[in-house]
């Protein structure tokens, strides 16, 4: 019953490269993709979110790339940061924000 | 702090107890939604929750887990007969009401249960 996935558990990055952590999702109703930042000991942070009438939502050093034929989305960071060092985790709703799917989120870590 | 506010931060039960988990939301926030996390995976919905109103609970196990959001108060998780496999993290998320809802849930710092 997963239907949103990270496929990767974990990505290694040297500081100033790109990071890209990449989601799917089987649900063709999901409306609304957000991706999350979480630290260990803390709550999720909001990062970026996309509606599905775009494809590219960019907001600084982030942006998330949307491919609705197939079901992809993926998160960008350039220049990658020490303190992006953190688990990434995609999540979906049909778009009445009732319910959010999470994937089971990808550790990044980012060498100086 | 205006942020969401869950507490107690850390909890310890011994099998067959009760554990009561709460959470404030943010201020102007109306809407509340309960996840779980288990070690090593990611967040599994329970229960979204408006003012004395049950919206959503279809993540909820079918026995022992309870939740409510009082018109006074804080939401609270309930768990009864706690079992080890109910140890986890539980975060509470919250949002404005429907029509200011932009999409972003923001989530407290968790509640760690840990079953003896």
């Amino acid at each position: 019953d997963q239907q949103v996935k990270q496929n990767s558990p974990s990505l290694s990055v040297q500081e100033g490269r790109i990071s890209i952590l990449n989601c799917d999702y089987t649900n063709s109703m999901f409306d609304y993709f957000l991706w999350y930042k979480k630290y260990p000991a803390e709550g999720p942070t909001f990062l970026i979110s996309i509606s599905s009438i775009k494809d590219k939502n960019e907001d600084g050093r982030f942006t998330v790339f949307l491919n609705k034929s197939a079901k992809h989305l993926s998160l960008h960071i350039v220049p990658s940061q020490p303190g992006d060092s953190a688990v990434y985790f995609c999540a979906a709703s049909p778009g009445d924000f009732n319910k959010f799917y999470f994937g089971s989120g990808t550790k990044l870590n980012v060498k100086p | 702090n205006a942020g969401v506010m869950q507490n107690p931060r850390h909890l310890v039960r011994r099998r067959g107890q009760e554990a009561r988990l709460r959470c404030s939301p943010m201020k102007g926030h109306s809407h509340v939604y309960w996840y779980r996390q288990l070690p090593e995976e990611g967040l599994k919905f329970m229960v979204y929750l408006q003012k004395e109103n049950i919206i959503d609970e279809s993540g909820m196990p079918k026995e022992r887990f309870s939740a409510e959001f009082p018109k006074e108060g804080p939401s609270i998780l309930r768990i009864q007969q706690v079992v080890r496999g109910d140890s986890a993290a539980y975060f509470c998320a919250s949002s404005p009401r429907v029509g200011q809802h932009t999409g972003e849930l923001f989530f407290g710092e968790g509640s760690r249960l840990t079953v003896l």
